[in-house]
């Protein structure tokens, strides 16, 4: 079964500075990879996606991953982190359509002034 | 933007109890999911549904059950909840359920089994 590590449970990052989170996926093949952001009191919303292509992705709020097949990572990054990114970030993944997302255990973020 | 509400927001019961929790998307996606998250163990998935009167078997699902009654709307029952049952649950949503679908959630339902 596949598999999600995101080894930093919690980074503490200053306002300004900028941001890299782990994540390494298991499994035999490239699945669909997914970061998701969890702001306090809420659910979770998608911050970018990645299948196939360039492998370094786009996505909202300044967001960026790079994946790598090499070393079955998937890491998230932003050059300069606001105190308003002070959120919880997970990394998923997903192979086939008889499963639904496994999810890492997360990241949480926090932004200082 | 996809819309998924869930209620009650909170919930707290006893051993035993009989609980439901709702979800409704108003997005008209086919695909709806149930989850939990747990410290420890990130979010989990119990049961999704491909359309209404349709459900499937996720990675945790003893000891819940899950009903699609129309194409908006998807409950989860705890019909004898334990404590191993205290989460917050999520409930989302994903246009068509393909793989690389965005899956939208709802605000969560958190649970206590006392």
């Amino acid at each position: 079964a596949q598999s999600v590590t995101q080894p930093d449970a919690r980074v503490t990052v200053s306002e300004g500075a900028s941001l890299q989170l782990r994540c390494k996926y298991s499994y035999s093949a490239t699945p669909y990879l997914f970061w998701y952001v969890q702001y306090p009191r809420q659910g979770l919303q998608l911050l970018l996606k990645y299948y196939s292509g360039d492998p370094v992705v786009q996505g909202v709020n300044g967001f960026e991953a790079e994946f790598s097949k090499s070393n079955s990572s998937f890491h998230l990054r932003k050059a300069s982190v606001h105190w308003s990114d002070s959120a919880v970030y997970f990394c998923a993944v997903r192979v086939n359509y008889a499963q639904g997302l496994t999810f890492g255990l997360g990241t949480r973020v926090s932004v200082f002034p | 933007e996809a819309a998924v509400t869930q209620s009650p927001r909170n919930k707290v019961t006893v051993t035993g109890g009989n609980v439901t929790l709702s979800c409704r998307q108003t997005n008209s996606h086919n695909y709806m999911y149930w989850y939990r998250q747990d410290t420890g163990h990130g979010l989990r998935l119990i049961h999704y549904s491909y359309g209404a009167g349709n459900l499937q078997i996720g990675d945790v699902p003893d000891g819940y059950k899950a009903t699609r009654t129309t194409q908006e709307d998807f409950f989860l029952l705890l019909e004898l909840a334990s404590p191993s049952q205290t989460s917050l649950y999520f409930c989302a949503s994903s246009d068509e359920g393909g793989i690389y679908a965005e899956q939208f959630f709802g605000p969560g339902t958190r649970l206590t089994v006392l």
